[in-house]
């Protein structure tokens, strides 16, 4: 069946290191992946997203890599800040416009 | 995201009891979406709605109805609320893809914490 999961529950890092999030998925239809912060009591924000047909998207701080071989996506996060702090989803989209989300990874950043 | 609101943002209820949950919009989007979240797991689509004559069941409809009043309000009534539904409660709106091949990004409300007794 379709799922998406993540690999670590909780991630801790020092302030100032990288931070990489990983994320399986299982259904090689889907169109495009997000990756979404959720800050304690907040709705999910997003951060970036990227299309099936590419391999790597870079924001502001963030980058995502799209291995479709492996079916892995991963979130880098450079010069990790304690604003940073959160849980963070991946989900994918499948076709009909519905997302699947993952468990989430709850990443804390040590001063 | 201020421009999704939903409300109340807390309840708290009993068993049995008919509750309804709104969400509004200012982003002029097409598509809303109602999702459940419980702790330790990521969010479950109840229901979606691609235009004001469109509703969608999601994941886990069982025991919630929703109603699309105008493009932007969407509404999720439990009808007869039960303890295992106490959960957080997220409202997301989209565009749909765009003609330039925009993905459809979701963008979420503040959501409500629902408990019921």
């Amino acid at each position: 069946g379709e799922s998406v999961g993540l690999h670590l529950p909780t991630l801790s890092v020092q302030e100032g290191d990288n931070s990489i999030i990983n994320c399986a998925y299982s259904n090689s239809a889907s169109d495009y992946f997000i990756w979404y912060k959720q800050e304690s009591g907040k709705g999910p924000q997003f951060i970036i997203d990227i299309r099936s047909n590419m391999d790597k998207r870079q924001g502001q701080r963030v980058t995502v890599l799209l291995n479709k071989t492996v079916k892995h996506l991963s979130l880098q996060i450079a010069a990790t800040q304690p604003g940073d702090s959160a849980v963070y989803f991946c989900a994918e989209s499948l076709q009909g416009g519905k997302l699947i989300f993952g468990q989430g990874t709850e990443l804390s950043v040590k001063p | 995201d201020a421009d999704v609101t939903q409300t109340p943002r807390n309840r708290i209820t009993k068993t049995g009891k008919r509750i309804m949950l709104e969400c509004s919009q200012t982003k002029g989007h097409d598509r809303m979406y109602w999702y459940r979240q419980d702790p330790g797991l990521g969010l479950r689509l109840i229901y979606y709605s691609f235009d004001v004559k469109d509703i969608n069941k999601g994941e886990i409809s069982d025991g919630y109805s929703v109603s699309r009043q105008a493009q932007a309000k969407f509404s999720l009534s439990l009808e007869s609320a039960i303890p295992n539904q106490t959960a957080l409660y997220f409202c997301a709106t989209s565009d749909g893809p765009g003609l330039a091949g925009e993905t459809d990004t979701q963008y979420f409300g503040p959501g409500t914490r629902l408990t019921v007794l």
